[in-house]
Formats: C-alpha cells, sequence, structure tokens
C-alpha cells in the first residue's frame, strides 16, 4: 500500500500568497480528513469529508481557508491570501468509515507550511 | 466538545524503565479512545484503541493502556522501555457511535536514553 500521500511536503512562502496542499487518501477509504499541528494548539481538525460530502468544517480557522475532494482520490486544501500565523504542519488523513466511531485513521507525511 | 489533557509533555527516561503516560477526557457519553505514536521521521500511526468491551487493550510493541471509565482516564503504559520507543505519543478521544471528529491532546514527548 502506497499510504496517504500528500504534497508538497515542504512549502515557503511570502504572506499574501496562495498556498494549495494535497492529499491523496488510501485506496478504498471514504473518509478524509484534515489536521493542523502547531506547537500551541497542538494538532487540531480543521474539516472531514465522508464519500467526497463535507461534514463536518468547525474547525477551519476562517474564510481565507477553503478545502474540496472533488473525487475519492484527491482533496485539496487552500489558504488565500497566506499570513504568517498558518505556518504549521497539515496533516491529511484517511479511514474507511465503519459508523462505529472507532475507525483507526490513516495519517500522511504531512506538509510544513512556512509564511514569511 | 471533547477535550484531551496530556501532563508531562517531555519525558526521559533509561532504557528497561517502566513508562506510563497519563491521557484523561472530558466527554461524559461513550468515547472511543486511541494512543497514536509518531517516530522520529515517520507518520502518525495507531498504537492501540479501545471501543468496547476488556478496559485493557494491548498494542503494538508491547504498550497497553488502560480505560477507567470513573476517571474518565485512558492511560498508556509500557513495562520496559527500549531506545526505539523514543517518539511522541498523542491520546485521542472521539465521541461514541457515528463521530469520526478526533479530538488530540497535545502529546508527550517521549526520549529513551540507551
Amino acid at each position: 500500500d502506497a499510504g496517504v500521500i500528500q504534497s508538497p511536503r515542504h512549502e515557503v512562502t511570502e504572506m499574501g500568497q496562495e498556498v494549495t496542499l494535497r492529499c491523496k487518501p488510501i485506496s478504498g477509504h471514504n473518509s478524509l480528513f484534515w489536521y493542523r499541528q502547531t506547537m500551541m494548539r497542538g494538532l487540531e481538525l480543521l474539516i472531514y469529508f465522508n464519500n467526497n460530502v463535507p461534514i463536518d468544517d468547525s474547525g477551519m480557522p476562517e474564510d481565507r481557508f477553503s478545502a474540496k475532494m472533488p473525487n475519492a482520490s484527491f482533496s485539496t486544501l487552500k489558504i488565500q491570501p497566506s499570513e504568517p500565523r498558518d505556518s504549521a504542519v497539515y496533516f491529511c488523513a484517511s479511514s474507511l468509515t465503519s459508523g462505529s466511531g472507532a475507525d483507526t485513521q490513516y495519517f500522511g507525511p504531512g506538509t510544513r507550511l512556512t509564511v514569511l | 466538545a471533547q477535550s484531551v489533557s496530556q501532563h508531562n509533555h517531555h519525558v526521559i527516561l533509561s532504557e528497561a524503565a517502566s513508562l506510563e503516560l497519563g491521557c484523561n477526557y472530558s466527554y461524559g457519553g461513550t468515547v472511543n479512545l486511541f494512543w497514536y505514536v509518531q517516530y522520529p521521521g515517520q507518520h502518525l500511526q495507531l498504537l492501540l484503541k479501545y471501543f468496547s468491551g476488556d478496559p485493557l487493550v494491548k498494542g503494538i510493541k508491547g504498550f497497553e493502556a488502560e480505560f477507567i471509565k470513573s476517571k474518565f482516564s485512558f492511560n498508556l503504559r509500557k513495562p520496559s522501555v527500549q531506545w526505539s520507543d523514543t517518539a511522541e505519543y498523542f491520546c485521542a478521544v472521539n465521541a461514541g457511535r457515528g463521530n469520526n471528529r478526533l479530538a488530540f491532546g497535545k502529546g508527550n514527548q517521549v526520549v529513551v536514553i540507551p
């Protein structure tokens, strides 16, 4: 198995620029999650999709953040415009949801974003 | 919303010592509980999880955790650590059936000295 694939692995950009992070979930998984990890706040769920439909986006910090899942094998997280406080590691995870809530989430390697 | 507390963010111990990491959550209903681990340079991966049945859960690499409902706790233990257990450990909880939203603790950075 290839696992969850994220790109790019590192991104350095300047304040005000648009940033797009990409994720390919494990084939056959039907749920996809975007997390952000910072020293201050730890690992926070931003949004999750089930069968390509956004289910819970209450963690998305503000309108500058948007996420899409056009098909079962691809998702993007976009920040426009980016700000220095967006600097963090962004993780994507996927799972095969059974409805029990006890499903294991499989994480990608993360994208380390630095906004100057 | 659920919250998860992990104390003693940095833990340093010698090989063969015993390890216990505390995890407390704030949610009164049915919960599913997880411990994830991130080894240096690797992805977050599942160590063990509890969703029903025996409250003592065995995981990979000799780890175990005990769910104590009355204490809202899910502490992780390993009787004798190895250098390869150096990693960051995260406790996570979701609010039971049908809820996929995981709340994570801030993690414990564990360093095992050979």
